[in-house]
């Protein structure tokens, strides 16, 4: 069984603070996403990568960064957090791209 | 307009009945099709997978996908109070990369 896991469930961060959210998947998967999801919205793409140390925007990369240093580990950046980023973030992992993709069970970030 | 189009729902059926799900989208190009199942403070979870057109069966449901029309659907027979989630359809094109084209999902309630 394919298992991805999100550091955290919770979490709540003042603004302006810098956030970091881990991901790590057990079954050696060249790639990563990470996604938003909001009410209304759907899953919207921020960053992925496809190998270690190499990274990709997705559809809303704007106040986020990523870090890929290991291959089942890959980290979400929220710079310096804003109100605008309460989201749920979802982590997924990926064999190929003809493979479908597996999530992690989110973090629900509130930032006041 | 955006590339998938969900009913978000809710949708209510009493306990037994059968559901259809729905989304229609507009990229002539996505040939891998799924569908995705989400509960309450969970990550999604792969519920069916088909490429090009015509149906899948697995045990309860079935997954129908219309080229021609560009509409797919989830049938849900016998419909339980566990099958209450959000039902996410997913697309992606044969060529083109990794990236997955996600609806807004459609919340699902089945009455005891």
């Amino acid at each position: 069984d394919v298992k991805v896991t999100q550091s955290s469930r919770y979490l709540v961060k003042r603004t302006g603070e810098k956030v970091f959210l881990e991901c790590v998947q057990d079954m050696d998967h060249e790639n990563m996403f990470w996604y938003r999801q909001d009410p209304g919205l759907g899953l919207r793409l921020i960053y992925f990568s496809y190998d270690v140390k190499m990274k990709e925007k997705g559809d809303i990369p704007e106040g986020y960064s990523v870090s890929r240093e290991k291959k089942e580990r890959f980290s979400l950046i929220l710079e310096s957090a804003s109100t605008n980023q309460t989201s749920m973030y979802l982590c997924a992992s990926q064999t190929e791209p003809t493979d479908t993709q597996y999530f992690g069970p989110g973090t629900r970030l509130t930032v006041l | 307009q955006k590339e998938v189009e969900q009913d978000p729902g809710p949708l209510s059926v009493p306990e037994g009945a059968i559901v259809s799900l729905n989304c229609t989208y507009s990229n002539s190009a996505f040939q891998y099709f799924m569908w995705y199942r989400q509960y309450s403070r969970k990550g999604p979870e792969l519920l069916m997978y088909t490429y090009s057109s015509g149906n899948k069966e697995d045990g309860r449901f079935t997954a129908q996908v219309d080229k021609s029309s560009k509409y797919i659907s989830l049938f849900i027979r016998d419909s339980q109070p566990s099958d209450s989630a959000t039902y996410l359809c997913a697309m992606r094109p044969h060529t083109g990369g990794f990236k997955t084209i996600f609806g807004a999902g459609t919340r699902l309630f089945v009455k005891a």
